[in-house]
């Protein structure tokens, strides 16, 4: 079983449309989680950290759910500037160091 | 403005040639990373320093060599590299690589084409 795992897509979703993805983990002893977003041969950046409560920004819920082990991104009124790849990101203990393990991105493709 | 600047965006190489990826970061981190991505493969770490020192080393095989003179500053050499090093190189910081929460910055990332 991978570490992290993601459905590659692609989301194919029509502009304003409500889109999610999931994201599982294997290491239970992870502590903390992300989502970045990868736009084609560019490098990822932090769209927002996952928090146990669930966290919102604007447009963007995460959600973690420590008993299952994955992870949620809702995407709500998607835009066409949302179409890039969304990674989700795991940092775990490994032999007493903490280390950053990414998943292979789902590729988000918004309509117009 | 990035905090995390990573030069050259593009190389192309032969085989036989030497040559440095570069990475500064403006952010006061103490953390700085070396990432590989292939084509639809996740993010591959390939070394760690921490205040110039490395403290990981991710199997990585002698033709790539980094380099860490300071905190802000950290290279790559590359020599004698396969057609397979091809991929998107990627440099991070983060503040202290032993924290779980810390957020990791990434600079633009180098497209390596090796021929």
């Amino acid at each position: 079983r991978k570490e992290v795992e993601q459905d590659p897509g692609p989301f194919n979703v029509p502009e304003g449309a409500t889109v999610a993805f999931n994201c599982t983990y294997s290491n239970s002893a992870s502590q903390s989680f992300f989502w970045y977003r990868q736009d084609c041969r560019k490098e990822p950046k932090l769209l927002m950290s996952v928090y146990s409560s669930g966290n919102e920004d604007g447009r963007f819920t995460a959600q973690l759910n420590r008993a299952s082990q994955y992870i949620s991104l809702l995407i709500r009124d998607s835009k066409l500037s949302d179409s890039a790849t969304y990674l989700c990101v795991v940092n775990s203990v490994f032999s007493g160091t903490y280390k950053y393990i990414f998943g292979t991105g789902t590729r988000l493709k918004v309509l117009a | 403005e990035t905090g995390v600047t990573q030069t050259p965006r593009h190389l192309v190489m032969g085989m036989t040639n030497k040559k440095s990826l570069k990475c500064e970061q403006h952010l006061g981190h103490n953390a700085m990373y070396w990432y590989k991505q292939s084509a639809k493969k996740p993010l591959e770490l390939m070394f760690v320093y921490s205040l110039e020192e490395r403290v990981e080393n991710n199997s990585v095989p002698s033709r790539f060599s980094p380099e860490c003179p300071n905190s802000s500053h950290l290279f790559l050499h590359l020599h004698t590299l396969q057609p397979e090093d091809s991929a998107l190189y990627l440099c991070a910081s983060s503040q202290d690589w032993r924290m779980p929460n810390e957020k990791l910055f990434f600079g633009s990332g180098t497209q390596l084409s090796v021929l």
